[in-house]
């Protein structure tokens, strides 16, 4: 079946523009996460949804970013007036259990 | 909190030759315990897991790992490595109980020489 997938996979822009990364669950998945992988890192949590609702937005590191899943399926990950600190590759997961999450293969962000 | 410390940073070996790859976890909590790899320009795909029972788990591609939990270990093991192999191995945690955030460690880049 179809696994997670994230759109766009590269996005490039300008300091201080506004982006928008799309990630699109495994059909029937209520969790969804988001995770931000600096160079050399692993990944490290950004924040949860379960259904609609974010449950734990605990990871976001500031207030330029801002998440949605308004339907319970897709979601949005929304980033105002980026910063060269930005660049990283955003991952999305998504999980129908309480154990294991299943990973998209990321939108890399690079902020000039 | 949970961490994960995976002290390898790089680990160069021979093809067919065998590979173990280092993880170490603290945690207060019960755990869940997975090995993701990264294929170079890839999402993380599941090696393997261990929720309970056998400490011994085996997982795609040939790969294993054995739960530890007096030393807090779950290292990673391959008696034979293919130069397919080459990629980055991220050793991750979760807590028991409801839906949870997973952390991860800083990853061992795996570098199969022919």
């Amino acid at each position: 079946g179809a696994g997670v997938s994230q759109t766009p996979s590269n996005k490039v822009t300008e300091k201080g523009k506004y982006v928008e990364l799309r990630c699109d669950p495994i059909s029937g998945h209520t969790a969804l996460y988001w995770y931000r992988q600096s160079l050399g890192q692993g990944p490290e949590f950004l924040i949860y949804f379960q259904g609609t609702g974010a449950a734990d937005d605990s990871g976001l590191p500031n207030d330029r970013f801002f998440a949605v899943r308004p339907e319970g399926s897709v979601s949005t990950l929304k980033i105002q007036r980026t910063e060269r600190g930005d660049s990283a590759v955003y991952l999305c997961a998504s999980s129908v259990s309480t154990d294991t999450q299943y990973f998209g293969p990321g939108t890399r962000l690079t902020v000039l | 909190a949970q961490s994960v410390t995976q002290l390898d940073s790089q680990v160069p070996v021979f093809e067919e030759a065998p590979v173990e790859l280092r993880c170490n976890y603290s945690s207060s909590v019960s755990v869940y315990l997975f090995w993701y790899v990264q294929y170079p320009n890839q999402g993380l795909q599941l090696l393997l897991k261990y929720l309970s029972g056998s400490t011994l788990v085996k997982g795609i591609n040939g790969f294993e790992a054995e739960f530890n939990k007096s030393q807090t270990s779950f290292h990673l093991r391959k008696p034979s490595v293919h130069i397919s192999d080459t990629a980055e191995y991220f050793c991750a945690v979760i807590r028991t109980g409801g839906y949870q955030k997973v952390t991860f460690g800083t990853g061992t880049k795996l570098q199969v020489i022919p």
